[in-house]
C-alpha cells in the first residue's frame, strides 16, 4: 500500500509564476520528508527537506511546507523557471530509516 | 567528486541469463539500497542495507539478490532475469545519520526480452 502519495502526475505552469506540488502520507511515524528532483536520463537529485519539527523550510527559491496533522506537505517554486522542468518526487523516512517515495508529479514550466 | 556510479547505464539480456548491476559510492556511507522506477508505481525499493554484511528486503524483493562485502560496493543480481524486471533501477546511499538524505545514481536501464 502506498505510504506517500502524488495525486498530480502533471503540472504546468508560467514562467515567474509559483509552482506548487503536494503529497500525502498515511504513516504518523514518518519525521523526516524530502523532495528530490528528476531529470530524464538522471538519477534523482536531493532538493529540500523539512524535520517533522518544524513546518516550513526554505532554501532559495524552494520552500517546503509540512502540515502534520493533516499529513501533508508541499513544495514551492517561487519564481517558475525553465528548468525547472522535471519530475519531482517526495519521500518520507521514520525511526526505520527506510525511505517511502511517491510516485512523482511532471512539472513543466513554460517560458 | 562524491557520487554513487551504477554500471551499466543500459543493458538488454534474455530471459534466465544471470545479470550483475554494480553500484559503488566514495562517501564513506553506512547505509546503500537499491530501487526501481516503473511508470505509475514511483521509486519501489528492492533491498537495502545498513551496514557491511548486513542486507534486507524492501518492498519488492522478489527476484534480486543483493550482498555487502566491503562498504563502497552494493551490487544487484538478478539470477534468472524475467520480463517483469525490465525497468530503471536506481541505486542510493546515505551516511544513514537520523534525517540525512538519500543520494543517487544515474540509473541502469535493463531490458529483459
Amino acid at each position: 500500500d502506498q505510504q506517500v502519495k502524488q495525486n498530480s502526475p502533471s503540472l504546468s505552469v508560467q514562467e515567474g509564476r509559483i509552482s506548487i506540488l503536494n503529497c500525502d502520507y498515511t504513516n504518523s511515524m514518518f519525521d523526516y520528508f524530502l523532495w528530490y528532483k528528476k531529470y530524464p536520463a538522471e538519477g534523482p537529485t536531493f532538493l529540500i527537506s523539512i524535520s517533522s519539527i518544524k513546518d516550513k523550510n526554505e532554501d532559495g527559491r524552494f520552500t517546503v511546507f509540512l502540515n502534520k496533522s493533516a499529513k501533508h506537505l508541499s513544495l514551492h517554486i517561487v519564481p517558475s523557471q525553465p528548468g525547472d522542468s522535471a519530475v519531482y518526487f517526495c519521500a518520507a523516512s521514520g525511526t526505520d530509516n527506510q525511505f517511502y517515495f511517491g510516485t512523482g508529479t511532471s512539472l513543466t514550466v513554460i517560458p | 567528486e562524491a557520487q554513487v556510479t551504477q554500471n551499466p547505464r543500459y543493458l538488454i539480456t534474455v530471459t534466465g541469463k544471470k545479470l550483475t548491476v554494480t553500484c559503488s559510492q566514495n562517501m564513506n556511507h553506512e547505509y546503500m539500497s537499491w530501487y526501481r522506477q516503473d511508470p505509475g508505481l514511483g521509486l519501489r525499493q528492492i533491498y537495502y542495507s545498513m551496514n557491511v554484511e548486513v542486507t534486507d528486503k524492501g518492498d519488492v524483493p522478489e527476484g534480486y539478490k543483493v550482498s555487502r562485502k566491503e562498504k563502497r560496493n552494493f551490487p544487484l543480481i538478478l539470477e534468472s532475469p524475467s520480463p517483469n524486471q525490465t525497468s530503471l533501477y536506481f541505486c542510493a546511499s546515505s551516511s544513514g545519520f537520523y534525517n540525512s538524505p538519500l543520494h543517487f545514481g544515474n540509473g541502469t536501464r535493463l531490458t529483459v526480452t
